[in-house]
């Protein structure tokens, strides 16, 4: 089983729409959690951390259930800038674990 | 503000040839640096990190090491290149082990 777990995709979405990515997590330890976006050949930038209370930035909702140990990106009112690729990111102990991303791909 | 250069952007190199990418911080003191390779479609897989000079960790056996030489400072290098070496290799930083990391423009490496 991979530590970090998303749907590959890609989900196609017209503008506007709403859209969530799910991403599981496999050791319980896991104490910090990220969101990363990465546009064509590019490299990743960071999106937001995920809290456990959860949080928000802008048109971004993160959330974490510890106890289900999933994490999940809610993006409202997608623009066609959104589309990219959005990496599920947990730290397990003193290192990085990246899942393999969830494509985006937002139409006119 | 603290940046992160990588350099070369793009290499185009032989089998069987030689390999050393550098990585700068700027900004910031005895940061936490990482390598990672990216292979085409796939994710992220850490190579080597660093809390320190010449504090080297590798993560996966394979014919690629790494140095420290300065405390903002990381190479990475290969004595001879496999074509299983092709990807797209990123340098990142972060000010505490586990803790946000911040990534290079990243190198672009393909092996004939």
């Amino acid at each position: 089983r991979k530590e970090v777990e998303q749907d590959p995709g890609p989900f196609n979405v017209p503008e506007g729409a709403t859209v969530a990515f799910n991403c599981t997590y496999s050791n319980s330890a896991s104490q910090s959690f990220f969101w990363y976006r990465q546009d064509c050949r590019k490299e990743p930038k960071l999106l937001m951390s995920v809290y456990s209370s959860g949080n928000e930035d802008g048109r971004f909702t993160a959330q974490l259930n510890r106890a289900s140990q999933y994490i999940s990106l809610l993006i409202r009112d997608s623009k066609l800038s959104d589309s990219a690729t959005y990496l599920c990111v947990v730290a397990p102990g003193n290192k990085l674990v990246f899942g393999a991303g969830t494509i985006l791909r937002v139409k006119s | 503000s603290q940046t992160i250069h990588q350099w070369p952007a793009t290499l185009v190199q032989p089998v069987g040839s030689p390999l050393s990418l550098e990585c700068t911080v700027e900004g910031t003191s005895n940061p936490n640096l990482y390598w990672y390779r990216q292979a085409a479609g796939r994710g992220l897989q850490l190579l080597f990190y660093s809390v320190g000079i010449g504090q080297i960790s590798s993560e996966v056996p394979q014919n690629l090491s790494a140095s420290r030489p300065q405390d903002r400072q990381f190479i990475l290098s290969s004595k001879k290149l496999l074509l299983s070496d092709s990807g797209f290799y990123l340098c990142a930083w972060s000010a505490l082990a586990g803790y946000t990391q911040y990534f290079g423009p990243g190198t672009r490496l393909t092996v004939l």
